[in-house]
């Protein structure tokens, strides 16, 4: 089946830090990829997304390449601040039903001042 | 853009009592839509498959008497809660495509707290 491995958190970084989180994908075809960006208590939005190998999502500073080759859709921001913190959730669409997702574990991000 | 919205955002009952939640596309139809559970502080997990005129494809370890769903229009799905119990303490969100095969936009989530 599906799966998303996500970097493992909390991830903690001082303002205008370089982020990496890390991840990794198995599926069977070629499926979307996605970050997802969810502060606490509010629901998931969606960050950047890539359809097909070599596409680069990005978004509010934030980047991600997609990487056949590597199974991998590495989260990048060059400079980070306060107002990042929040959970990141890697994620999939099924490539035979790309309404159906499947995600990561979610890593927490904490920028600090 | 797409825009699916759930309602209510939250919501506290009793033990053994039951609660609705709405899920709606906007500004799109959708045949399908997808309901996801959120534990605390843990990734989201695919509940149920909902499809328009027909039965809900639950995944594996679901309760479907428990977990009511109902896609009674190409604009709304709703999840039932039956007999909640502290257990079903939960954030639950849905999703829905614009068309088969396509990529799913999330509503904003409903925290359901039983008490």
């Amino acid at each position: 089946g599906n799966s998303v491995t996500q970097m493992e958190g909390p991830v903690t970084l001082s303002e205008e830090a370089f982020l990496t989180i890390n991840c990794t994908y198995t599926a069977t075809g070629y499926p979307s990829l996605f970050w997802y960006v969810q502060y606490p208590g509010e629901g998931l939005q969606l960050l950047l997304k890539a359809t097909k190998a070599d596409d680069k999502g990005s978004n509010k500073g934030f980047e991600a390449t997609y990487r056949k080759e590597t199974t991998s859709f590495h989260l990048e921001k060059g400079s980070v601040q306060v107002s990042d913190s929040a959970v990141y959730f890697c994620a999939l669409s099924d490539p035979t039903n790309a309404g159906k997702s499947t995600f990561g574990d979610g890593t927490t991000l904490t920028v600090k001042p | 853009g797409a825009v699916v919205s759930q309602h209510p955002s939250r919501v506290i009952c009793k033990s053994g009592t039951s609660v609705k939640i709405e899920c709606r596309s906007l500004d799109f139809q959708a045949t399908t839509m997808f309901w996801y559970r959120q534990f605390p502080k843990q990734s989201l997990m695919l509940m149920a498959t909902s499809n328009e005129g027909s039965k809900a494809t639950y995944e594996q370890g679901v309760e479907k008497d428990k977990f009511l769903i109902n896609h009674a229009s190409l604009t709304l799905s709703t999840l039932t809660v039956t007999s909640a119990h502290p257990e079903d303490s939960s954030f639950y969100i849905c999703s829905a495509s614009p068309r088969t095969n396509t990529e799913a936009f999330f509503g904003q989530g409903t925290r359901l707290t039983v008490v």
